[in-house]
């Protein structure tokens, strides 16, 4: 059971430059996550998806895409990536019952140069 | 707007001592209200979920209380080992899609 795998696990990007952070989860959760962590903080919520086909947005989604085609995937797409960018990026997923907390994933780690 | 405080930013004790980590909450309709451990550039690990209905949960050495009257939730470490040095993060739920809303993180260092 491997829970919820992130890749790349680190990244550099150039300014402009787009990418897709992968987050895949074994578990069948409905609930899916993804989070960034700057130095010193707390971790931010992105955007967030309670199954396939809905996506909505959380408190930082500026610059960030999401889709949600199957219920084990839930990619990140940065598009034109800009220095602010820089940070640990985590993938987290749970049940639709709250019995169960979260699993997150290991992070990626991104820098925009 | 949740806002989730944890005092002190950074803590470092002796070997063997019992300690409390502290994490405050200003909205106290949560959902639940979770702790994870991280490690240095490591993701996060479930150390302990307390459901809206409980008021504290075990594991270990570890005891976790929710007061949610008081906007308050409490990490209680036993016999602190070198080991649980890391990065304790509380979280709380918000009733809109459990969505989790994150204190800053305590830093513990265990002094052997």
């Amino acid at each position: 059971n491997a829970g919820v795998t992130q890749t790349p696990k680190f990244r550099i990007l150039k300014i402009g430059q787009s990418m897709t952070l992968q987050c895949t989860q074994d578990m069948n959760h409905n609930y899916m996550y993804w989070y960034r962590q700057d130095p010193g903080m707390g971790l931010k919520l992105i955007y967030y998806s309670v199954g396939a086909g809905i996506t909505d947005k959380g408190e930082v989604p500026n610059g960030y895409n999401v889709s949600r085609s199957t219920t084990e995937d839930f990619p990140l797409r940065l598009e034109l990536a800009a220095p602010s960018q820089t940070s640990v990026y985590f993938c987290a997923s749970r049940t639709s019952t709250d019995n169960y907390g979260y699993t997150f994933g290991s992070g990626t780690r991104l820098t925009v140069v | 707007k949740q806002e989730v405080t944890q005092i002190p930013a950074a803590l470092s004790v002796p070997e063997g001592e019992n300690l409390v980590l502290n994490c405050s909450f200003t909205d106290s309709a949560i959902y639940n209200l979770q702790w994870f451990r991280q490690d240095p550039g490591k993701g996060l690990t479930s150390l302990l979920l307390i459901q809206s209905s409980q008021r504290e949960q075990t594991s270990g050495r570890l005891n976790a209380s929710l007061d949610k009257s008081s906007g308050r939730s409490t990490l209680y470490i036993a016999a602190s080992q070198p080991g649980d040095s890391a990065t304790y993060l509380c979280a709380a739920w918000g009733n809109q899609g459990g969505k989790l809303i994150f204190g800053q993180g305590t830093e513990l260092s265990v002094k052997p």
